[in-house]
Protein backbone atom coordinates (compact mmCIF):
# COMPACT_ATOMS: atom_id res chain seq x y z
CA UNK A 1 0.00 0.00 0.00
CA UNK A 2 0.80 3.64 -0.50
CA UNK A 3 1.37 6.03 1.94
CA UNK A 4 2.40 9.37 2.29
CA UNK A 5 4.18 11.11 5.46
CA UNK A 6 4.71 14.76 6.54
CA UNK A 7 6.24 14.70 9.93
CA UNK A 8 6.21 18.18 10.42
CA UNK A 9 2.21 19.07 11.52
CA UNK A 10 3.41 22.66 11.74
CA UNK A 11 5.90 24.82 11.03
CA UNK A 12 6.64 28.98 11.80
CA UNK A 13 8.83 31.32 10.08
CA UNK A 14 9.83 34.65 10.01
CA UNK A 15 9.36 36.69 6.21
CA UNK A 16 12.14 36.29 4.43
CA UNK A 17 13.46 33.11 5.85
CA UNK A 18 13.73 30.19 4.07
CA UNK A 19 11.37 27.52 3.72
CA UNK A 20 11.68 23.52 3.65
CA UNK A 21 8.65 21.52 4.18
CA UNK A 22 9.70 17.58 4.52
CA UNK A 23 7.45 14.48 2.95
CA UNK A 24 8.41 11.06 2.53
CA UNK A 25 6.35 8.09 0.92
CA UNK A 26 6.08 5.22 0.49
CA UNK A 27 5.46 3.24 -2.86
CA UNK A 28 7.00 0.13 -4.73
CA UNK A 29 6.71 1.79 -8.05
CA UNK A 30 7.32 5.13 -9.94
CA UNK A 31 5.26 7.42 -7.71
CA UNK A 32 3.92 10.82 -8.93
CA UNK A 33 4.51 13.23 -6.54
CA UNK A 34 2.65 16.87 -5.94
CA UNK A 35 2.69 19.26 -3.58
CA UNK A 36 -0.78 21.25 -3.14
CA UNK A 37 -1.06 24.24 -1.35
CA UNK A 38 -4.05 25.54 0.79
CA UNK A 39 -4.84 29.09 1.49
CA UNK A 40 -7.94 29.72 4.49
CA UNK A 41 -11.09 29.16 3.17
CA UNK A 42 -10.04 28.31 -0.33
CA UNK A 43 -9.60 25.14 -1.96
CA UNK A 44 -6.16 23.01 -3.22
CA UNK A 45 -4.03 25.12 -5.86
CA UNK A 46 -1.20 22.76 -7.51
CA UNK A 47 2.32 23.83 -7.06
CA UNK A 48 4.11 21.37 -8.37
CA UNK A 49 4.35 17.80 -9.76
CA UNK A 50 6.92 15.72 -10.50
CA UNK A 51 6.75 12.32 -12.34
CA UNK A 52 10.46 11.93 -14.21
CA UNK A 53 13.29 14.08 -15.62
CA UNK A 54 15.22 16.53 -13.50
CA UNK A 55 14.46 15.34 -9.90
CA UNK A 56 14.58 19.04 -8.66
CA UNK A 57 11.22 20.66 -10.13
CA UNK A 58 10.20 24.16 -10.25
CA UNK A 59 6.61 25.54 -9.41
CA UNK A 60 4.41 28.82 -8.82
CA UNK A 61 5.43 31.34 -6.24
CA UNK A 62 9.24 30.26 -6.24
CA UNK A 63 8.66 26.64 -4.69
CA UNK A 64 10.82 24.38 -5.60
CA UNK A 65 10.92 20.77 -5.00
CA UNK A 66 13.61 17.78 -5.02
CA UNK A 67 12.66 14.15 -5.73
CA UNK A 68 15.03 11.23 -4.24
CA UNK A 69 14.19 7.46 -5.14
CA UNK A 70 16.86 7.26 -2.18
CA UNK A 71 15.28 8.49 0.67
CA UNK A 72 11.24 7.72 -0.69
CA UNK A 73 11.30 11.58 -0.75
CA UNK A 74 10.48 14.69 -2.36
CA UNK A 75 10.62 17.96 -0.18
CA UNK A 76 9.59 21.07 -0.98
CA UNK A 77 11.56 24.38 -0.56
CA UNK A 78 11.61 27.93 -0.84
CA UNK A 79 13.95 30.46 -0.07
CA UNK A 80 12.64 33.42 1.36
CA UNK A 81 8.82 33.34 2.61
CA UNK A 82 6.22 36.21 2.61
CA UNK A 83 3.51 36.57 5.13
CA UNK A 84 1.38 35.11 2.18
CA UNK A 85 3.03 31.92 2.26
CA UNK A 86 0.63 31.45 5.28
CA UNK A 87 -1.41 28.08 4.48
CA UNK A 88 -0.90 24.35 5.13
CA UNK A 89 0.52 22.60 2.23
CA UNK A 90 -0.08 19.08 1.34
CA UNK A 91 2.27 16.47 -0.59
CA UNK A 92 0.47 13.84 -2.53
CA UNK A 93 1.63 10.61 -4.09
CA UNK A 94 -0.88 8.58 -6.68
CA UNK A 95 -0.71 6.16 -8.86
CA UNK A 96 -2.83 5.34 -11.65
CA UNK A 97 -4.73 2.01 -10.31
CA UNK A 98 -5.06 3.48 -6.46
CA UNK A 99 -5.38 7.17 -6.91
CA UNK A 100 -4.26 10.28 -4.92
CA UNK A 101 -2.72 9.70 -1.15
CA UNK A 102 -2.77 12.46 0.39
CA UNK A 103 -0.72 13.42 3.38
CA UNK A 104 -2.13 15.28 6.24
CA UNK A 105 -0.28 18.50 5.53
CA UNK A 106 1.78 20.87 7.13
CA UNK A 107 0.54 24.36 8.84
CA UNK A 108 2.64 26.78 7.59
CA UNK A 109 2.63 31.03 9.56
CA UNK A 110 4.89 33.30 8.09
CA UNK A 111 5.33 36.17 11.02
CA UNK A 112 6.76 39.77 9.75
CA UNK B 1 -12.24 33.07 -15.32
CA UNK B 2 -12.04 29.43 -15.35
CA UNK B 3 -12.35 27.67 -12.11
CA UNK B 4 -14.18 25.10 -10.09
CA UNK B 5 -17.14 26.63 -8.41
CA UNK B 6 -19.14 25.23 -5.62
CA UNK B 7 -21.87 26.51 -3.14
CA UNK B 8 -22.64 26.63 -0.62
CA UNK B 9 -19.87 27.76 1.01
CA UNK B 10 -20.67 26.64 4.51
CA UNK B 11 -23.92 24.75 5.53
CA UNK B 12 -25.36 24.27 8.86
CA UNK B 13 -27.90 21.25 9.80
CA UNK B 14 -29.56 19.00 11.99
CA UNK B 15 -28.88 14.76 12.11
CA UNK B 16 -31.57 13.35 10.01
CA UNK B 17 -32.02 16.15 7.38
CA UNK B 18 -31.18 16.31 4.12
CA UNK B 19 -28.67 18.45 2.43
CA UNK B 20 -27.26 18.93 -1.40
CA UNK B 21 -24.10 20.74 -2.24
CA UNK B 22 -23.33 21.89 -5.61
CA UNK B 23 -20.49 22.00 -8.08
CA UNK B 24 -19.81 23.44 -11.33
CA UNK B 25 -16.70 23.41 -13.62
CA UNK B 26 -15.82 25.51 -16.39
CA UNK B 27 -12.72 24.11 -17.40
CA UNK B 28 -14.14 21.85 -20.08
CA UNK B 29 -12.52 18.40 -18.15
CA UNK B 30 -14.10 15.52 -18.21
CA UNK B 31 -13.55 13.87 -15.00
CA UNK B 32 -15.05 15.79 -11.89
CA UNK B 33 -14.37 14.56 -8.23
CA UNK B 34 -16.02 14.79 -4.57
CA UNK B 35 -13.42 14.42 -1.87
CA UNK B 36 -14.01 14.38 1.85
CA UNK B 37 -11.64 16.71 3.81
CA UNK B 38 -11.90 15.85 7.46
CA UNK B 39 -11.08 18.14 10.71
CA UNK B 40 -7.59 16.56 10.57
CA UNK B 41 -6.79 17.85 7.50
CA UNK B 42 -7.08 14.30 5.62
CA UNK B 43 -8.65 14.14 2.55
CA UNK B 44 -10.31 11.16 1.08
CA UNK B 45 -11.95 10.57 -2.21
CA UNK B 46 -16.07 9.38 -2.10
CA UNK B 47 -16.79 10.13 -5.51
CA UNK B 48 -14.95 10.11 -9.08
CA UNK B 49 -17.58 10.46 -12.59
CA UNK B 50 -16.25 10.26 -15.90
CA UNK B 51 -18.46 10.15 -19.33
CA UNK B 52 -21.89 8.93 -16.86
CA UNK B 53 -19.57 6.42 -14.92
CA UNK B 54 -19.26 6.46 -11.74
CA UNK B 55 -16.82 4.77 -9.47
CA UNK B 56 -17.53 5.03 -5.97
CA UNK B 57 -15.04 4.67 -2.63
CA UNK B 58 -16.61 1.56 -1.12
CA UNK B 59 -15.96 3.01 2.24
CA UNK B 60 -18.35 6.04 0.97
CA UNK B 61 -21.55 5.39 3.28
CA UNK B 62 -24.58 4.73 0.94
CA UNK B 63 -26.46 7.92 2.04
CA UNK B 64 -24.21 9.39 0.09
CA UNK B 65 -24.75 9.78 -3.62
CA UNK B 66 -23.53 12.10 -6.36
CA UNK B 67 -25.63 13.77 -9.04
CA UNK B 68 -24.59 14.87 -12.57
CA UNK B 69 -26.48 16.55 -15.36
CA UNK B 70 -23.75 16.69 -17.77
CA UNK B 71 -19.42 16.42 -17.26
CA UNK B 72 -19.45 20.20 -16.20
CA UNK B 73 -21.48 19.50 -13.03
CA UNK B 74 -21.26 16.84 -10.15
CA UNK B 75 -23.60 17.58 -7.19
CA UNK B 76 -23.23 15.85 -4.10
CA UNK B 77 -26.33 14.35 -1.99
CA UNK B 78 -26.54 13.54 1.38
CA UNK B 79 -29.66 11.39 3.10
CA UNK B 80 -30.39 11.82 6.23
CA UNK B 81 -27.14 13.41 7.57
CA UNK B 82 -25.10 12.47 10.34
CA UNK B 83 -22.44 13.77 13.05
CA UNK B 84 -19.73 12.14 11.54
CA UNK B 85 -21.05 14.18 7.98
CA UNK B 86 -19.45 17.45 9.56
CA UNK B 87 -16.49 18.32 7.65
CA UNK B 88 -15.16 20.26 4.08
CA UNK B 89 -16.45 18.80 0.99
CA UNK B 90 -13.93 19.53 -2.01
CA UNK B 91 -14.78 18.83 -5.89
CA UNK B 92 -12.17 18.69 -8.24
CA UNK B 93 -11.93 18.09 -11.74
CA UNK B 94 -9.81 17.11 -14.04
CA UNK B 95 -9.35 16.25 -17.98
CA UNK B 96 -8.16 12.14 -16.75
CA UNK B 97 -9.84 9.52 -17.37
CA UNK B 98 -11.51 9.28 -14.21
CA UNK B 99 -8.91 7.57 -11.52
CA UNK B 100 -6.32 10.54 -10.94
CA UNK B 101 -2.82 10.33 -12.56
CA UNK B 102 -0.58 12.60 -13.58
CA UNK B 103 -3.29 14.67 -14.26
CA UNK B 104 -3.82 18.01 -12.54
CA UNK B 105 -6.50 18.19 -10.29
CA UNK B 106 -7.93 21.78 -10.16
CA UNK B 107 -10.27 21.57 -6.64
CA UNK B 108 -13.19 24.20 -5.33
CA UNK B 109 -13.00 26.38 -2.47
CA UNK B 110 -14.95 23.47 -0.56
CA UNK B 111 -18.43 23.39 1.27
CA UNK B 112 -18.11 23.35 5.17
CA UNK B 113 -20.64 20.98 6.61
CA UNK B 114 -21.51 21.14 10.15
CA UNK B 115 -24.00 18.74 11.86
CA UNK B 116 -25.83 19.99 15.34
Amino acid sequence: AQSVTQPDARVTVSEGASLQLRCKYSYSGTPYLFWYVQYPRQGLQLLLKYYSGDPVVQGVNGFEAEFSKSNSSFHLRKASVHWSDSAVYFCVLNNYAQGLTFGLGTRVSVFP
Amino acid sequence: ETAVFQTPNYHVTQVGNEVSFNCKQTLGHDTMYWYKQDSKKLLKIMFSYNNKQLIVNETVPRRFSPQSSDKAHLNLRIKSVEPEDSAVYLCASSSGLGVPSAETLYFGSGTRLTVL
